[in-house]
C-alpha cells in the first residue's frame, strides 16, 4: 500500500458546524502533515506529527485541532471556521530523513458557507 | 532561511515541445530537491527527486539535475503532450530540518494539440 488516503474528498458545512477530516495511510511513515492550499497557491503547511507527537503548529488559529489517535491515523478537527477557510486540505506522510519527501492524499475540498 | 524559486506561469505549448521550467533555491546546508506534479482536482504527485549534487533525478521523460553551483534545480521535458498538463511544484527538503518543506509557487503548465 503506497497510498495516503483522505475522507471525505468534498464537504460543505456551516460557521457553526463541527466536522472532522480523516487521513490514513499504511506504508509505516511516522511523520505525518496537514497542509492548507488555496487557488493558485503551493501549499502551506499547517502541522506536523513525528511518532504521534505534535512537533510543528504554525500558528494555525484553535478553530483548526489536529489529532494522531495512532501512527497509520491523523484527523483534522473543524469547528467554528471563516469562508475564509474554505480551501484543499492536503495530508502528506512521510518516512524520518531530508531524501524522502512526501507522499500526499488527494485532499479534501472544504467549502465554508 | 531556505526557499524556492520558480518561473512565472503559465506556460504555453504545443504538444511534442521542449519544455523547461526553471527553478532556484536557497539553502543553508544541503537540501535534497524535488519536483512534484499537481493535476486539476487532486493532490500533489511525486514527480523526481535529487538528494545530492550533481544527481539527476527523472521519470516519465522528465529530468532535473541539481547543479550546486548555480543553485538550480530546472525540470527538462523533450516532448510535452496534452496530458501533461498540470501545476509543477519545485521544493526542497533541509537536512537539519526535513519535516519542513519549502515549496516554489507553481508554475502551470498548458500543452495544446
Amino acid at each position: 500500500d503506497t497510498e495516503v488516503t483522505q475522507t471525505p474528498k468534498h464537504l460543505v458545512m456551516g460557521m457553526t458546524n463541527k466536522k472532522s477530516l480523516k487521513c490514513e495511510q499504511h506504508m509505516g511513515h511516522r511523520a505525518m502533515y496537514w497542509y492548507k492550499q488555496k487557488a493558485k497557491k503551493p501549499p502551506e503547511l499547517m502541522f506536523v506529527y513525528s511518532y504521534e507527537k505534535l512537533s510543528i503548529n504554525e500558528s494555525v488559529p484553535s478553530r483548526f485541532s489536529p489529532e494522531c489517535p495512532n501512527s497509520s491515523l491523523l484527523n483534522l478537527h473543524l469547528h467554528a471556521l471563516q469562508p475564509e477557510d474554505s480551501a484543499l486540505y492536503l495530508c502528506a506522510s512521510s518516512q524520518e530523513g531530508q531524501e524522502y519527501g512526501y507522499t500526499f492524499g488527494s485532499g479534501t475540498r472544504l467549502t465554508v458557507v | 532561511g531556505d526557499s524556492v524559486t520558480q518561473m512565472e506561469g503559465p506556460v504555453t505549448l504545443s504538444e511534442e515541445a521542449f519544455l523547461t521550467i526553471n527553478c532556484t533555491y536557497t539553502a543553508t546546508g544541503y537540501p535534497s530537491l524535488f519536483w512534484y506534479v499537481q493535476y486539476p482536482g487532486e493532490g500533489l504527485q511525486l514527480l523526481l527527486k535529487a538528494t545530492k549534487a550533481d544527481d539527476k533525478g527523472s521519470n516519465k521523460g522528465f529530468e532535473a539535475t541539481y547543479r550546486k553551483e548555480t543553485t538550480s534545480f530546472h525540470l527538462e521535458k523533450g516532448s510535452v503532450q496534452v496530458s501533461d498538463s498540470a501545476v509543477y511544484f519545485c521544493a526542497l527538503s533541509d537536512l537539519y530540518n526535513f519535516n519542513k518543506f519549502y515549496f516554489g509557487s507553481g508554475t502551470k503548465l498548458n500543452v495544446k494539440p
